[in-house]
C-alpha cells in the first residue's frame, strides 16, 4: 500500500516568492493534517482536514498561508509570498478519522524541505 | 492544555548497550501518549502508544514505554541498542478538548550509537 506523498520533496526560492506543496494520503483517510517543523523542534500543527472541511486552522498564518483540500482527497498548502522565517520542513499526515488522532495512528509524508533565501 | 518535555536533546549509548529517552507530559485530561521515530530524509512513523490500557506498552524494534501517571512521565527503553537505532524520536501526547483532539509533540531527543 502507497504511503503519504508529498511533492516536491525540496524547495529553495527567494522571499517574497510563492510557493506551494501538495499531499496525497493513504487511500481512504479522510483526515488530513499539515505539519510545519523548524529545525531542531518538533512538528507542529497548521491545518487538520475532516475529508474537505477544515476543522482546525487555529495556528495557520492566514495572512499568507492557505490550504485546500478539494473533494476530500489531496490537499495542497500555499505561502504567498514567503518569508526568510518560514524555512522549514512542511509535512503532510493522514488518518482514517478523528478517532485516529487520540490513537496517534497518524501516517506521514517524507516532508517538503523550504528554503528562503 | 497539554505538553510534553523531553529532558535530553542528545543521547549517545554504544551498541549493544541499553537505551533511556526521558519524556515527562502535562496534560488536562487523560492522555494519549506516543512515541514516533524519524530517521534522516524519512517521514515520521509511530514506534508506540499509551491509550489508557496496560500501562507498560511494547512497540517496534524491541523499544517500550511505562506510563508512570505519579510521575507524569513516559520513558522510552530498549534493552540493547543497534545501529539502525540511530534517529530523532518525539514525545507525543494527545488530549481531548471539547472534541478537537490533536497531537503536541516534544523537541525530539537525538538518539546516536556508538560502534
Amino acid at each position: 500500500e502507497a504511503g503519504v506523498v508529498q511533492s516536491p520533496r525540496y524547495k529553495i526560492i527567494e522571499k517574497k516568492q510563492p510557493v506551494a506543496f501538495w499531499c496525497n494520503p493513504i487511500s481512504g483517510h479522510n483526515t488530513l493534517y499539515w505539519y510545519r517543523q523548524n529545525l531542531g523542534q518538533g512538528p507542529e500543527l497548521l491545518i487538520r482536514y475532516e475529508n474537505e472541511e477544515a476543522v482546525d486552522d487555529s495556528q495557520l498564518p492566514k495572512d499568507r498561508f492557505s490550504a485546500e483540500r478539494l473533494k476530500g482527497v489531496d490537499s495542497t498548502l500555499k505561502i504567498q509570498p514567503a518569508e526568510l522565517g518560514d524555512s522549514a520542513v512542511y509535512l503532510c499526515a493522514s488518518s482514517l478519522g478523528l478517532r485516529g488522532a487520540r490513537d496517534g495512528e497518524l501516517f506521514f509524508g517524507e516532508g517538503s524541505r523550504l528554503t528562503v533565501l | 492544555a497539554q505538553s510534553v518535555t523531553q529532558l535530553d536533546s542528545h543521547v549517545s549509548v554504544s551498541e549493544g548497550t541499553p537505551v533511556l529517552l526521558r519524556c515527562n507530559y502535562s496534560s488536562s485530561y487523560s492522555p494519549s501518549l506516543f512515541w514516533y521515530v524519524q530517521h534522516p530524509n524519512k517521514g515520521l512513523q509511530l514506534l508506540l502508544k499509551y491509550t489508557s490500557a496496560a500501562t507498560l506498552v511494547k512497540g517496534i524494534n524491541g523499544f517500550e514505554a511505562e506510563f508512570k501517571k505519579s510521575e507524569t512521565s513516559f520513558h522510552l527503553t530498549k534493552p540493547s541498542a543497534h545501529m539502525s537505532d540511530a534517529a530523532e524520536y518525539f514525545c507525543v501526547v494527545s488530549g481531548a478538548n471539547f472534541g478537537n483532539e490533536k497531537l503536541t509533540f516534544g523537541t525530539g531527543t537525538r538518539l546516536t550509537i556508538i560502534p
